[in-house]
């Protein structure tokens, strides 16, 4: 199956940095996804972005699927940034359908 | 508009035991999947139900299975409950079969002592 590895594991950060994590994978997608995950287990769609760029605010994500891979971009970011944030990939080929593949994800931390 | 509603919240069971957790999708979402969060193994796809139908399975043994109802309502069942299937059991609804847009509940912390 499709293979998702999402770096650095950890980041710790001062409030106001910026920040990029990435997100490599092993074949061709037709889905996408950026997620983050607070703490209290509760998963909050970022993105959908199986091609492209996008911003939302101070986070916006490019994929450049021809190259398998995609990053998150956080500015300035806040302490309510910390957390897990995970790639997740619907494989293009054969009926996957919405089964999505998560990466092991991005443990972000934001210190005041 | 209300969310994807998970219950319970909270669970423990014991060895042997069998556990039934359900998940209410948002209004108009047909599609319902499910996924186990372990700290060993990250995020695991389980199934995907769509139109009451299993339209997708992951690798998971018989034990675990699923269904969903006319009204979008899916519920999920283990049997014979193991120590390992203690998880975080997520469950999410969008509107179309791709999953596009994936909406997730809050979660059913399942612990197996």
């Amino acid at each position: 199956g499709i293979q998702v590895e999402q770096s650095p594991p950890d980041l710790i950060l001062q409030e106001g940095a910026n920040s990029t994590l990435r997100c490599n994978f092993s074949d061709s997608v037709n889905n996408l996804q950026w997620f983050h995950q607070n703490p209290w287990g509760q998963l909050i769609n970022l993105f959908y972005i199986p091609s492209g760029t996008k911003q939302n605010g101070r986070l916006s994500a490019t994929t450049v699927a021809t190259e398998r891979y995609s990053l998150l971009y956080i500015s300035s970011s806040q302490t309510t940034d910390s957390g897990v944030y995970f790639c997740a990939v619907g494989d293009a080929g054969g009926t996957s359908y919405g089964k999505l593949t998560f990466g092991q994800g991005t443990i972000l931390t934001v210190h005041p | 508009k209300a969310g994807v509603t998970q219950t319970p919240r909270y669970l423990i069971k014991t060895r042997g035991q069998q556990v039934t957790l359900s998940c209410s999708p948002i209004s108009g979402h047909r599609s319902v999947s499910w996924y186990q969060q372990t700290p060993g193994q990250g995020l695991q796809f389980l199934f995907e139900y769509f139109s009451e139908t299993q339209r997708n399975k992951g690798n998971f043994p018989g034990r675990f299975s699923g269904r969903q109802f006319s009204n979008s309502r899916s519920e999920m069942n283990v049997s014979t409950l193991e120590l390992g299937d203690s998880a975080l059991y997520l469950c999410a609804s969008s509107l179309a079969l791709s999953g596009v847009g994936y909406t997730f509940g809050s979660g059913t912390r399942l612990t197996v002592v």
